[in-house]
């Protein structure tokens, strides 16, 4: 079968630094992709990793272990604008992301 | 670039109607992808298409539901008889190809009472 498992919400205070997990286990792997979506509004693009090891940019690092069907989406420097749901999807057989339910994130001042 | 267009924002219908959701994706997309999003289960992959052809639909639901690409600039989701249940934001989404990054579009807030 095809799961992937996140944290249903996580609290954090501005300017702190936050790690959102995500494990999976899916039926092949052609990269995971951590989206971000506001409330109200559509997912979009943070950062994909296919190899395993930490991909940077900006205020935001992905890191992925593909022999432990784990990555996670490190916020740093959190902003009030971070809080949002942080989506992990994997690409598994064929062209198809399969995505996790979702991490709530909320920033308190 | 206008991004993935979806029409309309919002709709609001009585059970048994038919309701029909439109796409326009990224010019020169070459992939995709219908989603349905709800509270319980999350960004569910319903169909894709590649180069206007359906690749996989097994995340459709049931016959009530179906999705057409007649041209590489425009897909339906349709929906026939509607009922509460298929109540979810649709989203709507393109990529050049199928290994790339996609692209999602504002999402359909559909409503069946």
């Amino acid at each position: 079968g095809q799961n992937i498992d996140q944290p249903t919400e996580m609290t954090a205070t501005e300017g702190a630094i936050v790690q959102i997990n995500c494990t999976y286990q899916t039926s092949g792997f052609n990269g995971l992709f951590w989206y971000q979506q506001h409330a109200g509004e559509a997912p979009t693009f943070l950062s994909y990793n296919v190899l395993d090891g930490l991909e940077e940019k900006g205020r935001f690092s992905s890191f992925l272990s593909r022999s432990k069907g784990y990555s996670y989406l490190l916020l740093k420097e959190l902003q009030m604008k971070d809080s949002a749901s942080y989506l992990c999807a994997v690409r598994g057989l064929a062209d198809k992301l399969i995505f996790g339910t979702g991490t709530r994130l909320q920033v308190f001042p | 670039d206008a991004g993935v267009i979806q029409s309309p924002r919002h709709e609001v219908t009585e059970m048994g109607q038919e309701v029909t959701l439109r796409c326009k994706p990224i010019s020169g997309h070459d992939y995709l992808f219908w989603y349905r999003q709800t509270m319980m289960r999350g960004l569910e992959l319903l169909i894709y298409f590649n180069n206007n052809v359906p690749i996989d639909d097994s995340g459709m639901p049931e016959d009530r539901f179906s999705a057409k690409m007649p041209n590489a600039s425009f897909s339906t989701l349709k929906i026939q008889p509607s009922e509460p249940r298929d109540s979810a934001v649709y989203f709507c989404a393109s990529s050049l190809l199928g290994l790339e990054t996609q692209y999602f579009g504002p999402g359909t807030r559909l409503l069946v009472l």
